[in-house]
């Protein structure tokens, strides 16, 4: 199975903020690599799919970049809204896996 | 509006059994991969299993912690996805989601029902 890690477990900042996230596949996955926000009492929700292509609705404030292993979010201005929690998961193999998650909070 | 809403959720002694339904609207399923997912009180996101589309055969993928014990099934009448879960442990209790499997899109999860929850216990 591809194990999947994240960096860093959870972060503080403020509104206005860049923000970064990282995640790590234990191998190649080439850019099959999806970031999921996810707020309390809610369902996940899809920011970024195929490590870099914004999914239509989401803010252009949300970016993804990387392939192979290495993968990152960015906000590039948080906003009030974007304190949550972040998943990466990869669909490269059959088995999707997703990674522990990067809590966002002020 | 393409959405998913699941329910079945219950409260379910230890080596019990439930049925999850996950009823699509908005779009045809039989055209996709249909996963599930869980997550457990206060932890993170595991994936769970896997039903393949038609062109596909409907074929199925479970994450080893379930297999055997778990069974995704469809009816495409109905335009719905299910989860029969056997021989509970403490350890499936879980919010359960439903989620579309988008091909065009990575293979990424574009749709998510809103959860629904099961409680293993006794």
């Amino acid at each position: 199975d591809i194990q999947m890690t994240q960096s860093p477990s959870s972060l503080s900042a403020s509104v206005g903020d860049r923000v970064t996230i990282t995640c790590r596949a234990s191998q190649s996955i080439s850019t099959y690599l999806n970031w999921y926000q996810q707020k309390p009492g809610k369902a996940p929700k899809l920011l970024i799919y195929a490590a870099s292509s914004l999914q239509s609705g989401v803010p252009s404030r949300f970016s993804g970049s990387g392939s192979g292993t290495d993968f990152t979010l960015t906000i590039s201005s948080l906003q009030p809204e974007d304190f949550a929690t972040y998943y990466c998961q990869q669909s490269y193999t059959a088995q999707f896996t997703f990674g522990p998650g990067t809590k966002v909070d002020i | 509006e393409e959405q998913l809403v699941e329910s079945g959720g219950a409260l379910v002694q230890p080596g019990g059994s439930l049925r999850l339904t996950c009823a699509a609207a908005g779009f045809i399923i039989s055209d996709h991969y249909m996963d599930w997912v869980r997550q457990a009180p206060g932890k993170g996101l595991e994936w769970v299993g896997r039903s393949r589309n038609k062109f596909k055969g409907y074929t199925t993928e479970y994450v080893a912690s379930v297999k055997g014990r778990f069974t995704i099934s469809r009816d495409d009448s109905k335009n719905s996805l299910y989860l029969q879960m056997d021989s509970l442990k403490s350890e499936d209790t879980a919010v359960y989601y439903c989620a579309r499997v988008y091909g065009g899109k990575g293979n990424a999860f574009d749709i998510w029902g809103q959860g629904t929850m099961v409680t293993v216990s006794s």
